[in-house]
């Protein structure tokens, strides 16, 4: 079956504006998951949503928000671009018990300039 | 504060040999823990995982022992491979909070000839 899908893949951003990434999850998946890796922060939890809700958050600020739709593809935002958000943006699912594996996507390639 | 480290950045193995990849956390909450293997621009690829409630798990060429007492997780493969030449992440996650991962700073693996 296929995998979890992030679109864009690659993409170019210029200091101030604003990125929607976008996540498919594995068919059946209601958790959507997302995180953020950068070479000096490692990977970092951004935030997780199942049924339309968002359900855990990391430590990021409010630049950062998401959402999920009614058929658990979920989109994370970044507003207010800064040279630090450059970074590999990974999305992740999962079903929705304790104990169940994570998936993730091949990640969205962000460059902030 | 790094509550999963893996201690060691890097790690070089003769194709055939046994591959050990440790991994140590501070977080006593923590009860589910994976093995992720990544290619450098691509998501992280599930390997294996395991329960607090157990000390060992097993599949195919990778097993994963859980010390409890000792905070520490350890990844075994073997005969190590050429392709198993990447970064390996330990991740852990509390109850209840399964999709938020906290990741390790990753090992990379060279198996060479």
């Amino acid at each position: 079956k296929a995998g979890v899908t992030q679109t864009p893949r690659y993409l170019i951003k210029t200091r101030g504006q604003q990125v929607t990434l976008s996540c498919s999850p594995i068919s059946g998946h209601r958790s959507v998951s997302w995180y953020q890796q950068t070479p000096g922060q490692g990977l970092q939890f951004l935030f997780e949503y199942f049924s339309e809700t968002q359900r855990n958050k990391g430590n990021f600020p409010g630049r950062f928000s998401g959402r999920q739709f009614s058929n658990s593809r979920s989109e994370m935002n970044v507003s207010t671009l800064e040279l630090g958000d450059s970074a590999l943006y990974l999305c992740a699912s999962s079903l929705t018990a304790p104990g169940n594996t994570i998936y993730f996507g091949e990640g969205s390639w962000l460059t902030v300039v | 504060d790094q509550q999963v480290k893996q201690n060691s950045p890097s790690l070089s193995v003769q194709e055939g040999r046994i591959s050990i990849l440790n991994c140590d956390y501070t977080n006593s909450m923590f009860d589910y823990f994976l093995w992720y293997k990544k290619y450098p621009a691509e998501g992280p690829t599930f390997l294996i995982s395991i329960s607090s409630i157990k000390d060992k798990n097993e599949d195919g060429r990778f097993t994963v022992f859980l010390n409890k007492s000792a905070k520490h997780l350890s990844l075994h493969i073997v005969p190590s491979q050429p392709g198993d030449s990447a970064v390996y992440f330990c991740a852990a996650s509390v109850a209840g909070t399964a999709s938020k991962l906290t990741f390790g700073t990753g090992t990379r693996l060279q198996v060479t000839l």
